[in-house]
Order: C-alpha cells, then structure tokens, then sequence
C-alpha cells in the first residue's frame, strides 16, 4: 500500500497564483521528498525535508511538515505555466525493516494556465 | 556527467517474452533502485541495492530479477513478460540510500502483448 497519499489528485490555476499540495502518510519517517514530473519524463527532485524539521524553502517553494499529524504540504508561489507537471511526494520510513525503501504517493496534476 | 541513463527508451515484447531493462549511472553512486509507474498508481518500488553484490526486494518484486556486478550498473530482468507488466520503469540512484536525494533516468516504455 501507499505510504504517501496526495492531494487534491488535480489542481488547475492561472498563472500568478500560489499552488498548494498536500501529502499524508501512514508511519514515522526519517524524512520527506518532494519531486516533480514533467510528462513523459524522470523525476526530478525539488525538496527534502527531515523528520525533525518543520518548514523549508527553496525559491518559490515551500514546504511544511508536521510529524503529528503525519503530514507535509508544498506551496509554489507566484506559479508559472512551466510549473505544469506531476508532483509527487516521497517517505523514507523509519525502523530497520524499512531500509533503503522509499514510498511515492499518486501524484498531484498541476496545469497552470498562461 | 550522463547520470542516470537507460535503455532501451520503448520496447515491444509478446507474452512470455524475456528481456533486460538496463540502467547505468556515472556517479560512483552506491544505492540504485528500480520502479514502476502506472496511471493513477504513482510509483512503486520493485528491487534495490544498497552496493555491489547486494540487492533487495521492494513492494512489487515478483516477476523480476536483479543483480548488481559492478557499481554502475543495475539491469532489470524480466523473465517471461506478462501483460500486466505493461507499464513506464524509472531506475533511480543516490549516493548511499534512500533517505538522500534521488537521480532518476528518463524511463523505458514496456508495452506487453
């Protein structure tokens, strides 16, 4: 099953307007990845954020977690239609069972419209 | 540096077809890891490896194979192709594991008939 769950699955704005993502997941972690896609494409990495950090910037994005609720949110402000792509999210999970296993969630569908 | 390449980009193969999926990296990275990605499935791990010699099981694993002779290099080996392995499959490296930073490549399409 899925360690990570996004969401909202799709998210349509204009361009200008700050995205927002969202991500669950079920167990503790040792940290949170935040990658994009663009179609037809590998993954590229955007973020990391650890398990004793709460919020991290990187340009235009910014990403929050709250281990207590077991959830991480990536804002992208003044969004841009490059921005269009899939956004995924990624969990490294705690405990020795877990080594070297990283999770993805579904994805969000970012559109931006020029 | 290439990075993470693969090959081949697309490939065709009827049921109960074998074929290697190659991945190499540049990076002198130690961990490598394959995955599928399915529509609306995200993507799901199938093996890893953690150095030369040493590969592991991920969530998907039945109906591949791995092994990992050299540092660069972790193909992907399926045995006899079924339909339900018709999917995109992204090999991705990192320095040591997955709690770092992950370099993936640009996919192989596999289309199962």
């Amino acid at each position: 099953s899925q360690q990570g769950e996004e969401d909202p699955q799709a998210l349509s704005i204009q361009e200008g307007e700050n995205a927002t993502m969202n991500c669950s997941y079920k167990t503790s972690i040792n940290n949170l990845q935040w990658y994009r896609q663009n179609s037809g494409r590998g993954l590229v990495h955007l973020i990391l954020i650890r398990s004793n950090e709460r919020e991290k910037h990187s340009g235009r994005l910014r990403v929050t977690l709250d281990t207590s609720k077991k959830s991480s949110s990536l804002l992208i402000t003044a969004s841009r239609a490059a921005d269009t792509a899939s956004y995924f999210c990624a969990t490294d999970a705690a405990g020795g069972t877990s080594y070297g296993k990283l999770t993805f969630g579904q994805g969000t569908i970012l559109t931006v419209h020029p | 540096n290439a990075g993470v390449t693969q090959t081949p980009k697309f490939q065709v193969l009827k049921t109960g077809q074998s074929m290697t999926l190659q991945c190499a990296q540049d990076m002198n990275h130690e961990y490598m890891s394959w995955y599928r990605q399915d529509p609306g499935m995200g993507l799901r791990l199938i093996h890893y490896s953690v150095g030369a010699g040493i590969t592991d099981q991920g969530e998907v694993p039945n109906g591949y194979n791995v092994s990992r002779s050299t540092t660069e290099d972790f193909p992907l080996r399926l045995l006899s192709a079924a339909p339900s392995q018709t999917s995109v499959y992204f090999c991705a490296s990192s320095v040591t594991g997955s709690r770092e930073t992950q370099y993936f490549g640009p996919g192989t399409r596999l289309l199962v008939l």
